[in-house]
């Protein structure tokens, strides 16, 4: 059985650019998270979809950060523009209706 | 709310030794879950341990298990028989019904050869 599938592994761009993360969960699991780890950090959690519907959202920046999940399967996520402070690893997990997550490899993004 | 407690930055093991990671945590639930996850220097988060609150038993999973403190909200993790490949992050984290992970912020194992 696949894991949890992220794109890109690594991704370096300058600041003021856009960005986008993508993520495939393990196939049936209906709960998708997004984490962001900081270096030498455990992960925080920035947004947390039942199927298609963001159902805690509460520590994604907004003004800067966005996600969607059509369909309830794939999701993405994107920061425009990107600051320094944005450079860390962009964990996502899925999960069968909330119970234990299982961690794709992240995407380290790099902002300069 | 949850917090947790991980207050040991590193430790360190000889390879076939025991050695025992150590986690506090606080919530305010009733029914909650706590984990161990592992993180190798490739980020793969991997799953190694959970322990429901409401089990009084122990969990154990080959050659790793808990110690879990429900009064005390203690849930440390005891490695047996350390291998060269147990070295990495571990994390100890909690979730209550809004299923939530709550991380601490880990520690770094090392083992000796």
């Amino acid at each position: 059985e696949a894991g949890v599938v992220q794109s890109p592994r690594y991704k370096i761009i300058e600041k003021k650019q856009p960005v986008a993360f993508w993520c495939n969960p393990i196939s049936g699991h209906n709960t998708l998270y997004w984490y962001l780890q900081n270096l030498g950090q455990g992960p925080e959690l920035l947004i947390r979809y039942e199927n298609e519907e963001a159902v805690d959202d509460s520590q994604l920046p907004k003004d800067r950060f966005s996600a969607e999940r059509l369909k309830g399967v794939d999701s993405t996520l994107k920061i425009q523009p990107a600051e320094l402070g944005d450079s860390a690893v962009y964990l996502c997990a899925s999960s069968f209706s909330g119970s234990e997550q299982y961690f794709g490899p992240g995407t380290r993004l790099t902002v300069t | 709310a949850q917090t947790v407690t991980q207050s040991q930055p590193e430790m360190s093991v000889q390879e076939a030794e025991t050695v025992t990671l150590s986690c506090t945590y606080d919530t305010s639930e009733s029914d909650y879950y706590l984990f161990w996850y592992k993180q190798p220097p490739s980020r793969q988060m991997i799953l190694v341990i959970r322990q429901e609150a409401y089990k009084q038993q122990n969990a154990t999973e080959n050659r790793f298990s808990v110690n879990f403190q429900k009064a005390a909200k203690s849930f440390s993790l005891k490695i047996s028989d350390s291998q060269l490949g147990d070295a990495a992050m571990y994390f100890c984290a909690s979730t209550g019904a809004n299923s939530k992970l709550t991380f601490g912020k880990g520690i770094t194992l090392s083992v000796r050869p």
